[in-house]
């Protein structure tokens, strides 16, 4: 079975400063890996992904993410925080079930960032 | 392109009354998924349409809960009777499938509901 632990439940950052949201996978088999964000009231949005291709995913926002085999890991991060950054993060990493993409979420991060 | 469509935004029922969800997907993705979102956890998937018929529905509390995808499009999930623990976000995405390969999936802005 495949999984995934978000390790911080809420980060806290000044507006400017670097962003590290932590995640750690487990999967019996090279997994795709995933952020997603959720901005209150709103639906979720893809971040980034990993497929097996560059370790180092780059995705919007300016945000990116290092796939770690070695450290089944697969950290969040964002060189300088804006306001519009504070939401939900999910770490999420796919399964194939019969050939379909199965999505298994992580608890989640709430990223605050103060002024 | 417009997006996946959910309603209604939000509901407020009494236990043991039913309740239902409706949910139009991004035109052409034949991958409809229902996920249940409670407060503090990430969505978990409750069922899983491609087309018209069931892919998965191995998390789908089947006492109470139901959906279908009659034509493949639109799609409902019902929930009878209603439990104080369904209190949740209902969202449902979707997603281009070509052959055994699933591409990104779209999420709607779900359905919050309060069961009290």
């Amino acid at each position: 079975a495949q999984s995934v632990t978000q390790l911080d439940s809420h980060v806290s950052v000044s507006e400017g400063t670097p962003v590290l949201l932590r995640c750690n996978y487990s999967s019996s088999y090279s997994p795709s890996l995933f952020w997603y964000v959720q901005h209150p009231n709103k639906g979720l949005q893809l971040l980034l992904k990993y497929t097996s291709a560059a370790t180092l995913v780059k995705g919007i926002n300016g945000f990116e993410a290092e796939f770690k085999k070695s450290e089944t890991s697969f950290h969040l991060t964002k060189p300088s925080a804006h306001m519009s950054d504070a939401a939900e993060y999910f770490c999420v990493v796919s399964g194939v079930n019969t050939g379909f993409q199965k999505l298994v979420f992580g608890t989640g991060t709430r990223l605050l960032v103060s002024p | 392109e417009a997006g996946v469509a959910q309603s209604p935004r939000y509901k407020i029922i009494e236990k043991r009354q039913s309740v239902a969800f409706w949910c139009n997907p991004i035109s052409g993705h034949a991958t409809l998924y229902w996920y249940q979102q409670i407060l503090g956890q990430g969505p978990k998937l409750l069922i899983q349409f491609q087309n018209n018929g069931v892919v998965d529905d191995s998390q789908l509390p089947k006492d109470r809960f139901s959906a279908e995808r009659l034509k493949g499009v639109d799609s409902t999930l019902k929930i009878q009777p209603a439990k104080l623990e369904d209190s949740a976000v209902y969202l449902c995405a979707s997603s281009f499938q070509e052959g055994h390969h699933s591409y990104e999936q779209y999420f709607g802005p779900g359905t919050r509901l309060t069961v009290t």
